[in-house]
């Protein structure tokens, strides 16, 4: 994931909000992407955010999207336990018509109880 | 309503050989992605399947095939196994797109662990 960056690890108390951060290179994505990834699992989808909007809130998840300094960033809320994970950014950079997403490599959450 | 399902879920094989794997879309998706995730970093896009055609690659080699089937499952086919294919080999399967997006939106399988010795 050369294109995506993402800072490896971070580390909350139970209860406090997480902000995961991203950066990405290709002005022309027209999707951004948060992905959880547990143990031994594969991805789960949280959210994803079209390049025309700014903000998108979806229960304890709120996303962020600066498209001038192609920065996003996942909020999450009240963070639990069960938040600890793998995070991953990705931005869709193939055409219109192809769903190549590129991915970052990923923010460790560590939730401390 | 069933989710995406990959088999098998561990693969122990040696280089040189062949390996299939396996991949069921979920209900009502008629795309499929595949993706190959190394020990530590994020998936990297290999192709994506769309009404059983190649569309779109990444930057992996000839030896990395693929198919789609009639009702949207996939195989990936790598040949000529090397050490450096061992990883974790994720399928994607995704909803028709509005007009002509395709494959956007990814809900991911658990994967298949290939280990190659």
């Amino acid at each position: 994931g050369e294109d995506v960056e993402q800072s490896l690890f971070l580390s909350v108390r139970e209860g406090d909000s997480s902000v995961i951060n991203c950066t990405y290179t290709d002005s022309s994505s027209t999707y951004l992407y948060w992905y959880k990834q547990e143990p031994g699992a594969g991805l789960q989808l949280l959210t994803y955010i079209f390049s025309n909007m700014d903000m998108k809130q979806d229960q304890r998840l709120t996303v962020l999207l600066n498209k001038k300094d192609k920065h996003l960033s996942l909020r999450i809320a009240d963070t639990q336990t069960g938040d600890s994970a793998i995070y991953f950014c990705a931005e869709n950079k193939g055409s219109s018509n192809t769903g190549k997403l590129i991915f970052g490599q990923g923010t460790t959450l560590q939730v401390k109880p | 309503e069933t989710g995406v399902t990959q088999s098998p879920t561990h693969l122990i094989k040696t280089r040189g050989q062949q390996v299939t794997l396996r991949c069921s879309s979920q209900s009502g998706h008629n795309t499929v992605s595949w993706y190959q995730q190394a020990l530590g970093q994020g998936p990297q896009f290999i192709f994506q399947y769309y009404r059983e055609e190649e569309n779109g690659r990444g930057n992996f080699p000839p030896r990395f095939s693929g198919l789609q089937f009639p009702n949207y499952s996939s195989e990936l086919n790598v040949n000529a196994l090397e050490l450096d294919d061992s990883a974790l080999y994720l399928c994607a399967s995704s909803p028709k797109g509005a007009g002509t997006r395709v494959g956007y939106e990814q809900y991911f399988g658990p994967g298949t662990r290939l280990t190659v010795t």
